[in-house]
């Protein structure tokens, strides 16, 4: 069981929005920086949103991430078939044990 | 950035293997850098974290002890060794640039499967 909390799945037509929460707690997302990773199948996970909101060079604005509290959420606009892929959030956790977590993983579905 | 991994393979339980990745296009001494592993069909599970010059480490609770993450910046190299392998550190595991507090870019990954 991960210690970030996502969806286990999303779907949602071609050119619609979907988000993706991902759900942690004060020794993590509370007071650390989030990021999102992108992994098409068959292949390496990419950077797609890190410090909660910031794109690297390359990674268009349709995809966006917001942070509030303990919770974080990657949004996607005007979907397309190529961003069928699972999608993980991840944040630095400064807990007793300092440590990096990941959120177990959403897969989503371009109907 | 360029990040390749190599030293994978099949292992029996209770073996040990070295992992390696050859960094190029940057400057290697400059950044933290990580290993991530991924188990078949699973998610992705941070493994461990090295500082620039090697003073500091983090590894995550399941491979402490058997794991150890070094690095070579004169060689523009990371290493992961691995001793005492079990059957469920198998997974695709991956270098990977960590520029505080992200992964920015990965390598194709190496294959470790421990099995007799």
């Amino acid at each position: 069981q991960s210690v970030l909390t996502q969806p286990p799945s999303v779907s949602a037509a071609p050119g619609q929005k979907v988000t993706i929460s991902c759900s942690g707690s004060s020794s993590n997302i509370g007071n650390n920086y989030v990021s999102w990773y992108q992994q098409l199948p068959g292949t390496a996970p990419k950077l797609l949103i890190y410090e909660n909101n910031k794109r690297p060079s390359g990674i268009p604005d349709r995809f966006s991430g917001s942070k509030s509290g303990t919770s974080a959420t990657l949004g996607i606009t005007g979907l397309r078939a190529g961003d069928e892929a699972d999608y993980y959030c991840g944040s630095w956790d400064s807990s007793l044990s300092a440590h990096w977590v990941f959120g177990g993983g959403t897969k989503l579905t371009v109907l | 950035v360029q990040l390749v991994e190599s030293g994978g393979g099949l292992v029996q339980p209770g073996g040990s293997l070295r992992l390696s990745c050859a960094a190029s296009g940057f400057i290697l001494s400059s950044y933290w850098m990580s290993w991530v592993r991924q188990a078949p069909g699973k998610g992705l599970e941070w493994v461990a974290t090295i500082k620039q010059d090697g003073s500091e480490n983090y590894y995550v609770d399941s491979v402490k002890g058997r794991f150890t993450i070094s690095r070579d910046n004169a060689k523009n190299s990371l290493y992961l060794q691995m001793n005492s392998l079990r059957p469920e550190d198998t997974a695709v595991y991956y270098c990977t640039r960590f520029p505080l507090f992200y992964f920015d870019y990965w390598g194709q990954g190496t294959l470790v499967t421990v099995s007799s």
